[in-house]
């Protein structure tokens, strides 16, 4: 166990609709990232969220965004949704600055897109 | 630019026998690497990591792999396999951002380990 939590475990959703996704971080860790891992691939890193701030972005469209709170916990929002968004949304959570890079995941959202 | 690649998409072995699992990467600096494992439908579960200090990293579950500059390759082993070592393992190298203010994690195309009774 990370001490990573995501909420939902599973969604479904239809086309054209809006999702959002909850990742509560590890106690102690300041920073979350997001990836997105389609059925029998690698994850592929959306963004990352450092003091409420996004810190770096990968190679994703605007119509996904996302917030950091105060308590270092984590919204990743998605517009407008696609057939291919279909897949599992992971978070993770380190602590930045300190010299450790080490990310710890969640269990993962699985969203489902008709 | 960072990237890593596994150079088999499937592994079986019978248990008890030694598992390699094969990871090059490509770095213009030292790099920060890792082994993570997802088990079926499971999030994903660091292994080990290894950050410029000891080449020869030991993991959890008896896995361990050891960092060869010479031959830029990270190579995951553990000497006698598990039927509970079944799962799909990702060689990971993370990359800093401008300024390294962030990192981020690249991911590998994974490899499936089949573990025969």
């Amino acid at each position: 166990e990370t001490g990573v939590t995501q909420s939902p475990t599973h969604l479904i959703k239809t086309r054209g609709q809006q999702v959002t996704l909850r990742c509560s971080s590890q106690s102690g860790h300041n920073t979350v990232s997001w990836y997105q891992q389609a059925l029998g691939q690698g994850p592929q890193f959306i963004f990352q969220y450092y003091r409420e701030e996004e810190n770096g972005r990968g190679n994703f469209p605007p119509r996904f965004s996302g917030l950091q709170f105060p308590n270092y916990s984590s919204e990743l929002n998605v517009n407008a949704l696609e057939l291919d968004d279909s897949a599992l949304y992971l978070c993770a959570s380190s602590l930045l600055g300190q010299g450790q890079e080490t990310q710890y995941f969640g269990p993962g959202t699985r969203l489902l897109v008709l | 630019a960072q990237s890593v690649t596994q150079l088999d998409s499937h592994v079986s072995v019978s248990e008890g026998t030694p598992v390699l699992l094969r990871c090059n990467y490509s770095s213009s600096y030292s790099p920060s690497l890792f082994w993570y494992v997802q088990h079926p439908n499971k999030g994903l579960q660091l292994l080990l990591k290894y950050t410029s200090a000891a080449t020869l990293v030991k993991g959890i579950n008896g896995f361990e792999a050891e960092f060869k500059k010479s031959e830029t390759s990270f190579h995951l082993t553990k000497p006698s396999a598990h039927m509970s070592d079944a799962a799909e393992y990702f060689c990971v190298v993370s990359v800093r951002g401008y300024g390294g203010a962030t990192n981020k994690l690249i991911f590998g195309t994974g490899t499936l380990l089949a573990v025969q009774p």
